[in-house]
């Protein structure tokens, strides 16, 4: 299994340009997370979804909007880049209660925005 | 509402020394905590975890230990090595919850 993948890896945007953050899973989790971690700083999470057709908003929402339609990908898109989203962005995603709640993650993407 | 802090956000130890890691978290109504390691670079990975029904776990070289009465968690790491180099997070998911809270992280250091 490939795990978590991200793409791409790296990304510069001018501000006010979009942009759609690529997450796909292989392990049939119904769950997926996305997070975004500032310098120094802990995960925060943007959106979530329990389950393909279902999502819903994390601690951070603001400029971001989020998709499921299938059960292996949890695209996240930006809508009028900010410098204030400059950060690195990590999709995870999870089996899901009552079976497990251990988040598996992506290696990121790393968003710069100017 | 949730929160999940550490104590600690730097903590450096002796190439063979015992590592703690220490957290505490304010939702007496969580029930499940986790523990993950952050190299640089790379999307965080799963250490250990302890449901609240526990108040230990170890895994190979790792130990957990949740203290309920007054909300803290912590890390063992036995015979710290260089690769234990990374940030540590604790995070915690409240009962019922379809998600987890994370700490703001401890940056362990290995002195030779």
């Amino acid at each position: 299994n490939a795990g978590v993948t991200q793409t791409p890896k790296f990304r510069i945007l001018k501000i006010g340009q979009s942009m759609t953050l690529q997450c796909a899973q292989d392990m049939n989790h119904n769950y997926m997370y996305w997070y975004r971690q500032d310098p120094g700083m802990g995960l925060k999470l943007i959106y979530y979804s329990v389950g393909a057709g279902i999502t819903d908003k994390g601690e951070v929402p603001n400029g971001y909007n989020v998709s499921r339609s299938t059960t292996e990908d949890f695209p996240l898109r930006l809508e009028l880049a900010a410098p204030s989203q400059t950060s690195v962005y990590f999709c995870a995603s999870s089996r899901g209660q009552p079976i497990s709640y251990e988040q598996y993650f992506g290696p990121g993407t790393r968003l710069t925005v100017t | 509402g949730e929160s999940v802090g550490l104590h600690l956000p730097t903590l450096s130890v002796q190439e063979g020394d015992n590592s703690i890691i220490n957290c505490a978290y304010s939702n007496s109504a969580s029930d499940y905590f986790i523990w993950y390691k952050q190299e640089s670079g790379k999307g965080p990975q799963f250490i250990i975890d302890i449901r609240s029904n526990m108040d230990k776990r170890q895994g190979q070289r790792v130990t957990v230990l949740l203290n309920k009465t007054v909300k803290h968690l912590s890390l063992q790491i036995a015979a710290t090595q260089p690769g234990d180099s990374a940030v540590y997070f604790c995070a915690e998911r409240g009962a019922g919850a379809q998600k987890l809270v994370f700490g703001q992280g401890t940056r362990l250091t290995i002195n030779p």
